[in-house]
């Protein structure tokens, strides 16, 4: 069936630094997405969303960017602080399912002080 | 405070006794959905409901019952657990179907 991927298992990177963390998503009846944060021992927090009417949404410090050509998604975030190191995972909803999230794997963000 | 709420938090059974995983939610919320993570399959929806009395299945729900009786309330019934049920457990919430989905803080399974 369809599913949502992501491309890295791991990303390591450097305090101060941007982080982009990938998502590739098969089913083009998808119309809502979402990206969650999930630290050890904890729900999955709801970080931010994007709707495929959009291919762009900024919040604070996170930028998501939807290319629904290539069915990719992307999530950014700016000067990464080590509170950020968490596991991230993209989700979505097909506009023909009644409540069903799919979830991707999930790539843990590693943030080196 | 705005929350999901499940209980227990950690459980340990033995194959076959039944369990109930409480799950309440005080935002009014419409949807309710439950999820099980395990390493290298992520999160999967196991059941989810769209209002009171309305349930459907999710991706996995062989082996899981679950109840809308009230808005605020949706267990999560395994009638006859099993090993392979051992698990990290998460219930959610959301306004609509749309919307944020808010997880609660997950129950740690292991069946014996």
């Amino acid at each position: 069936g369809e599913s949502v991927g992501l491309h890295l298992p791991t990303l390591s990177v450097q305090e101060g630094d941007n982080s982009i963390i990938n998502c590739a998503y098969s089913n083009s009846a998808s119309d809502y997405f979402i990206w969650y944060k999930q630290e050890s021992g904890k729900g999955p927090q709801f970080i931010i969303d994007i709707r495929s009417n959009m291919d762009k949404r900024q919040g604070q410090r996170v930028t998501v960017l939807l290319n629904k050509t290539v069915k990719h998604l992307s999530l950014q975030i700016a000067a990464t602080q080590p509170g950020d190191s968490a596991v991230y995972f993209c989700a979505e909803i097909p506009n023909n399912a009644g409540n069903m999230l799919t979830f991707g794997g999930g790539t843990r963000l590693m943030v080196k002080p | 405070e705005a929350q999901v709420t499940q209980n227990p938090r950690y459980l340990i059974t033995v194959t076959g006794k039944k369990l109930t995983v409480t799950c309440s939610q005080n935002m009014n919320h419409e949807y309710m959905s439950w999820y099980r993570q395990d390493p290298g399959l992520g999160l999967r929806q196991i059941y989810y409901s769209m209002n009171v009395e309305v349930t459907d299945k999710g991706d996995v729900p062989e082996g899981y019952k679950v109840s809308r009786k009230e808005k605020r309330n949706f267990p999560l019934i395994l009638e006859s657990p099993s090993p392979n049920q051992t698990s990290l457990y998460f219930c959610a919430s959301s306004v609509g179907r749309n919307t944020e989905a808010f997880f609660g803080q997950g129950t740690r399974l292991t069946v014996v």
